[in-house]
């Protein structure tokens, strides 16, 4: 399996502009999650989806962030307007439960550098 | 308010040296503990993860530990190589699901030749 993969890696856009991330899991992985990473902040869950459902978006920081999960190997993430404190580094993670009592480990992808000018 | 601190925040060794990286958390209820590993410009590598009842797990020249009495944990890594330079992210989580996680700010290491 090609692990999580994001794309763009990176992506330069203005303020204003609406910038969409994308996410494909791990082949068969029942959670997604979506991160942001900055110096000041460290890692901070956004939003983690369970069979494509979302389930937890409290860590979405206002109703300019979106995500979507309308198949099990898809995701996206817009941000619209975006603004310059949006630059960050994205991440999506997904991980698979195999038991209740189980703790499934996240396998992270390589992330998203979004800067807004 | 649930915390996860790490010590020290940076730490430059010599190549083929040990080191032990600090964890010490507040996150109440505790599920388990992880320590991620991450190179400059990638997204973070699990290299264990430990639940209440286990107090130590290697993986290779790391080794973590875990006091859930004292909630400290530490991550040893002993003759250290160049590919250690990374940072090294403590995280503590509520639940098995993944979502109720609490991130340290990570120990940025440089091993140098």
């Amino acid at each position: 399996d090609a692990g999580v993969i994001q794309s763009p890696r990176h992506e330069v856009t203005e303020m204003g502009q609406e910038v969409t991330l994308r996410c494909k899991p791990i082949s068969g992985h029942d959670y997604l999650f979506w991160y942001r990473q900055t110096m000041m902040r460290g890692l901070e869950l956004l939003i983690y989806f369970n069979n494509n459902v979302p389930i937890d978006d409290s860590g979405m920081p206002e109703d300019r962030f979106s995500a979507k999960m309308p198949n099990a190997s898809f995701s996206t993430l817009k941000i619209q307007p975006s603004e310059p404190r949006d630059s960050a580094v994205y991440f999506c993670a997904s991980s698979l439960l195999l038991a209740r009592a189980s703790v499934p480990e996240q396998f992270f992808g390589p992330g998203t550098r979004l800067t807004v000018l | 308010k649930n915390q996860v601190e790490q010590s020290p925040q940076s730490l430059i060794i010599l190549e083929g040296k040990n080191c032990t990286l600090q964890c010490n958390y507040t996150v109440s209820p505790f599920s388990n503990l992880r320590w991620y590993k991450q190179d400059t410009g990638r997204g973070p590598v699990s290299l264990t993860i430990m639940t209440f009842s286990e107090n130590t797990k290697s993986n290779g020249r790391y080794t973590a530990t875990l006091d859930a009495d004292t909630k400290q944990s530490s991550l040893h890594i002993t003759a250290s190589q160049l590919s250690d330079s990374a940072s090294y992210i403590c995280v503590v989580s509520e639940n098995n699901a993944g979502n109720m996680l609490t991130f340290g700010g990570g120990t940025r290491l440089m091993v140098k030749p």
